[in-house]
């Protein structure tokens, strides 16, 4: 069965510094997402991004947060100066045209410390 | 925008009985309806999902209701086993667009005990 595949499981990084989170949607699925889960919360929005551009976004997604598919295959969430609140597990996950089909990711755990 | 509430946040039953959670939303343009079971630190999946143009879906010991009107839905899973224990989100979202922006609640916790 097809997977959505995520890099890395877990990153600790320093308060301030830049993180990239990598997934590898489905292949033949068009539209992708990141969801954010902090611990023992629910599971949010926060961007849906299709033919190359950002379809929606939450209010969690400001001008800290981007998307990018480079090279066709991986879609990127970097966060540009990371804060202690934006620990969680961040969540890929892409669909086919419809929406049935949705699938995620197994997730990166993000520390800040 | 779409609210969905989920109740209740915990849930506690001995094998072999009836679990149900109820969740409810606000945007009456929401026409999809999944329901995802998470274990500890891995993945949301897909248990079971309904659409607004049927009123109750069923797959083995799990099904799910959905009431338009009162804009609420529920999951019952029946013969509850330990290897259900895990916390049930549901979420709403609208398929008019061609992408699909889940709404979850806020989650149930489900102990089933031996």
């Amino acid at each position: 069965e097809p997977e959505v595949t995520q890099t890395p499981s877990h990153q600790v990084t320093q308060m301030g510094q830049e993180v990239i989170l990598r997934c590898v949607p489905i292949s033949n699925h068009l539209y992708f997402y990141w969801y954010r889960q902090i611990l023992g919360q629910k599971v949010e929005f926060l961007v849906s991004f299709y033919n190359n551009e950002i379809s929606e976004k939450s209010e969690i997604f400001d001008d800290q947060f981007s998307v990018e598919r480079p090279d066709g295959s991986n879609f990127t969430l970097k966060i540009r100066s990371t804060k202690l609140e934006d620990s969680a597990m961040y969540f890929c996950a892409s669909s086919p045209p419809g929406g049935s089909g949705y699938t995620f990711g197994s997730g990166t755990r993000l520390t800040v410390v | 925008g779409e609210n969905v509430e989920q109740h209740p946040s915990t849930l506690s039953v001995q094998e072999g009985d009836s679990a149900v959670i109820k969740c409810t939303y606000s945007d009456s343009a929401s026409n999809y309806f999944p329901w995802y079971k998470q274990e500890l630190g891995k993945r949301p999946q897909l248990i079971i999902d309904i659409r607004s143009n049927v009123g109750e879906k069923k797959d083995q010991r799990i099904a799910v209701t959905l009431n338009k009107t009162a804009k609420h839905f529920s999951l019952h899973i029946t013969e509850t086993q330990p290897e259900d224990s895990a916390v049930y989100f549901c979420a709403a979202s609208t398929l008019l667009r061609g992408y699909n922006k889940l709404i979850f609640g806020a989650g149930t916790r489900l102990a089933v005990h031996p």
